[in-house]
């Protein structure tokens, strides 16, 4: 296993544009989280996805965003009309549920998204 | 007040120094605590965990963790270039809560 993998790496779109992010998670764990990280701050919580269920959404995630985990494998991330303010590393990361505490989240490298 | 409040730096430090990081939080209920290392660029990855209240010590890294205090640090001994990066807090209850991550330290070693 390689590990979390995101792609793209970078995206630049226009204002009023739909980007789509896609996270390919370490292939046993269970669960799956998208955190949005923006400079100088730490990643802030977005969305988590146990298996196929969504289970929890942050205030942050307005109703421009959508996340979906179908297969309770990949997940993508949608944004619709995009802001400059969207503009951000996103970032997806994955663990079991179970002992979390102990091994924390395996994070991917992050889509960093310019809104211009 | 934020969860979790972490000094952004940036910290610069000569090679082979102690370096000290530090997180205060206000959840009485968190119970796992974490420290992340973010290269530029890259997502953070896990350094160390600590349950509860304590020490625990990992080659050149030691965390430690006061629950009385709410108050949790990372130490780097005999500090070296490559660890210059950003230092993460993070922190979780014992229940499904997701990480709740502090702002971040910039550390910069210099050689």
């Amino acid at each position: 296993d390689t590990g979390v993998s995101q792609n793209p790496r970078h995206k630049i779109t226009k204002r009023g544009q739909n980007v789509t992010f896609r996270c390919d998670p370490i292939s046993e764990h269970n669960r799956l989280y998208w955190y949005r990280q923006t400079l100088g701050q730490g990643p802030e919580f977005l969305t988590y996805f146990q298996n196929e269920a969504q289970l929890e959404k942050s205030r942050l995630l307005s109703d421009r965003f959508s996340a979906e985990r179908p297969k309770g494998s990949f997940s993508t991330l949608e944004i619709q009309r995009t802001e400059q303010g969207d503009s951000a590393m996103y970032l997806c990361a994955s663990s079991l549920a179970a002992g979390q505490g102990k091994t924390g989240y395996t994070f991917g490298s992050g889509t960093r998204l310019t809104v211009v | 007040q934020k969860e979790v409040e972490q000094d952004p730096g940036p910290l610069s430090v000569p090679e082979g120094a102690i370096v000290s990081l530090n997180c205060t939080y206000s959840n009485s209920a968190f119970q796992y605590f974490m420290w992340y290392r973010q290269y530029s660029r890259k997502g953070p990855e896990l350094l160390m965990y600590t349950y509860s209240s304590g020490n625990k010590e990992d080659g050149r890294f030691t965390a430690q963790v006061d629950k009385s205090s709410k108050y949790i640090s990372l130490f780097i001994r005999d500090s070296q270039p490559s660890d210059s990066a950003t230092y993460l807090c993070a922190m979780m209850d014992a229940g499904n809560t997701p990480l709740v991550f502090g702002k971040g330290t910039r550390l910069s070693v210099i050689a």
